[in-house]
């Protein structure tokens, strides 16, 4: 069975911090995607990472997919309110497969 | 476009009770997905589709039952409801680009079931 460790959990930062949320397992995903998800909606897709070592920025957000597709960080410079919300990140497993395997998620909540 | 829409949002069930929930998108996707969410769990998979007509089990398939009679439609069955049931429900949809490596999920705004 697949699983995704995130860490941490809980995070509660003031704004204008840094911060990195990782993900982990020991198994090798064909790609990784971050998810944002606000109270009461659906997650909604930030990025997805393909290959090994891949970066991706979206303005204060940078994401990483580790050299062996086993791992991923996301990286947030000077956080703001708007940043608030549980972030996700879901592994796909070998091509051809169609299922996607969720982490456990990180409660971010960034104080003004 | 609605997107992915989920009815109901809210739902209280009694043990052993039966319900569906219906998941509808108007994006004309091949995939469907639904998922539960639990605190402290993240997203778990029941039941996906790959396109109409056909259904796979995920990862917690056990008290669930699915169907995909029409391509915009996924519903999700519940027989016998019980209270380890208690969650928030999500469906999600999308289309395969590039052997599907860089879909991107469109999920619905969930809806919270109660087993009392």
């Amino acid at each position: 069975t697949q699983l995704l460790e995130q860490s941490p959990q809980f995070l509660s930062i003031q704004e204008g911090e840094n911060l990195t949320v990782y993900c982990n397992s020991s198994s090798v995903f064909s790609s990784l995607q971050w998810y944002r998800q606000e109270p009461g909606e659906g997650p909604v897709l930030l990025v997805t990472v393909v290959t090994g070592g891949e970066v991706k920025k979206l303005k204060r957000l940078t994401f990483q997919f580790g050299d062996a597709r086993k791992d991923s960080s996301l990286h947030i410079t000077a956080a703001q309110t708007g940043d608030t919300g549980l972030y996700l990140c879901a592994g796909r497993g070998p091509s051809g497969t169609y299922k996607y395997i969720f982490g456990t998620g990180t409660r971010l909540k960034v104080l003004a | 476009n609605a997107g992915v829409t989920q009815t109901p949002k809210f739902r209280v069930l009694k043990t052993g009770q039966s319900m569906t929930l219906l998941c509808a998108q108007d994006m004309n996707h091949e995939y469907m997905y639904w998922y539960r969410q639990d605190p402290g769990m993240g997203l778990r998979l029941i039941h996906y589709s790959v396109g109409e007509g056909t259904t796979a089990k995920g990862e917690v398939p056990d008290g669930y039952n699915v169907s995909r009679l029409k391509k915009q439609n996924f519903l999700l069955g519940l027989e016998s409801a019980a209270p380890s049931q208690t969650s928030v429900y999500f469906c999600a949809s999308s289309y395969s680009l590039s052997g599907g490596l860089t879909d991107t999920q469109y999920f619905g705004p969930g809806t919270r079931l109660t087993v009392l």
